[in-house]
């Protein structure tokens, strides 16, 4: 069965500070991988996809990369955290196929201090 | 451009009230999904539509293609139910990479059922 894990659950990190986030997909093979990241107050925003190894797109310029080192592996990170970065980061897998389920991390509450 | 608005923002309810909340938004789209949001955080995915009407336990979505627009319905809601609801869609449009694929969600709708 499909999967999808991500961590931490939550995290307090100082500014200036590094940020490593995350996500792996258990079940399938070459998935179309998601961050998102809700602000305070607002919807979730879409950050980076990658549609597979060292492919990736932003959707927004911020402070934050991603990275898909590997094929089930999707890693969001920051070399230096901005208290703007405060929010909750979510992971999905969304398939190719039309009409076919969306699969979701736990997601990372964030608060840079 | 392409937005999803969900009503109400917050809905507090009485142990065992018929709950609905509402999804709208403005293109076409080829799939809606409703997700669950914990308090700790965690997203669930309760439902991904395309047409009509689904069901599983106390919990309904439908959906109307033509006036794009969906409802969550919860039936004797509990306080187990306590959760931000969100809507998310999928638009419609030509595969141009992932990006098609991407979803985009609503603010969500602050359910609280009180004993």
């Amino acid at each position: 069965s499909q999967t999808i894990h991500q961590w931490p659950a939550t995290l307090v990190q100082p500014v200036g500070s590094p940020l490593s986030l995350e996500c792996t997909v258990e079940g399938t093979s070459n998935p179309n991988l998601y961050w998102y990241r809700q602000a305070a107050g607002r919807g979730l925003q879409l950050l980076f996809y990658s549609v597979g190894i060292g492919q990736i797109s932003s959707e927004v310029p911020q402070n934050l990369s991603a990275s898909r080192p590997q094929d089930r592996q999707f890693i969001l990170s920051s070399k230096k955290l901005l208290l703007s970065d405060s929010g909750f980061y979510l992971c999905a897998w969304i398939s190719g196929l039309l009409n076919t389920e969306a699969f979701f991390g736990q997601g990372t509450r964030l608060t840079v201090v | 451009k392409n937005e999803v608005e969900q009503s109400p923002q917050n809905l507090t309810a009485q142990e065992g009230e018929f709950i609905t909340i509402n999804c709208s938004y403005s293109v076409g789209i080829s799939a809606l999904h409703w997700l669950q949001q914990h308090p700790g955080g965690g997203i669930v995915s309760l439902f991904m539509l395309s047409s009509g009407k689904k069901k599983h336990g106390r919990l309904i979505a439908t959906i109307n293609i033509q006036e794009k627009h969906s409802s969550l319905h919860i039936t004797a809601s509990h306080p187990r139910d306590s959760a931000v609801y969100i809507c998310a869609v999928r638009w419609r449009g030509a595969y141009s990479g992932a990006g098609s694929y991407q979803l985009t969600f609503g603010k969500g709708t602050k359910l609280s059922v009180i004993p």
